[in-house]
């Protein structure tokens, strides 16, 4: 049973640009998470999905930052128009049910670099 | 004030040292505690957690909530090398948005 999957593990995008951030949950998740680290600081909440649905987005900038989890594929956090700001390592949990994050698993992140 | 503090180290032991991590908080809602360990490049892996208040005992690990003073502590006893990481304290109310501290850096001297 393959761990929850992240790709791509690095980004490297130029001011402007479209940066898109991919997300395999674990095999029976339905519930996805998105945290990003900035550094020397903790992981921040950004939103909370399920199939097909936004839970809480109350993390997530307004402008320039979508996040969808659609019936296939993999969970997508998009930022468009990537300021050097951006730059971080974002990662996903998913977990089996809703709760909190006691019965999630984090991927290994993308570390995105805005140049 | 963060909602939650946490001291960043970093903190540095002898190998076989008891280890002290804490962290502080400010929401009286928080119920669920959590304690995750980051090694570098890599994704947060839950270590433990516990609800509401009281111990729980994990091997070498021990973690301990004291709701009335909002404080937590994670206890590492015979530390080996392998436990040289990143700490991360992890608090919720109860719903799916978790607030993390800043992480604390480890670092076990063989």
């Amino acid at each position: 049973n393959a761990g929850v999957m992240q790709n791509p593990r690095h980004l490297v995008r130029r001011r402007g640009q479209e940066a898109r951030l991919r997300c395999s949950p674990m095999k029976g998740h339905s519930h996805v998470y998105w945290y990003r680290q900035l550094p020397e600081e903790g992981l921040k909440f950004m939103v909370y999905l399920q199939k097909e649905n936004i839970i809480d987005e109350s993390g997530m900038p307004k402008e320039r930052f979508s996040a969808e989890f659609p019936k296939e594929g993999p969970s997508i956090l998009r930022i468009q128009q990537v300021v050097r700001g951006d730059s971080a390592a974002y990662f996903c949990a998913s977990s089996p049910s809703q709760g909190v994050l006691t019965e999630a698993f984090f991927g290994q992140g993308t570390r995105l670099t805005v140049v | 004030q963060k909602e939650v503090e946490q001291d960043p180290g970093p903190l540095s032991v002898p190998e076989g040292a008891i280890v002290s991590l804490n962290c502080t908080y400010s929401n009286s809602a928080f119920q669920y505690f959590m304690w995750y360990r980051q090694y570098s490049r890599k994704g947060p892996e839950l270590l433990m957690y516990t609800y509401s208040s009281g111990n729980k005992e994990d091997g070498r690990f021990t973690a301990q909530v004291d709701k009335s003073s909002k404080y937590i502590s994670l206890f590492i006893r015979d530390s080996q090398p392998s436990d040289s990481a990143t700490y991360l304290c992890a608090m919720s109310a109860g719903y799916q948005k978790v607030t993390f501290g800043t992480g604390t850096k480890l670092q076990v001297i063989p």
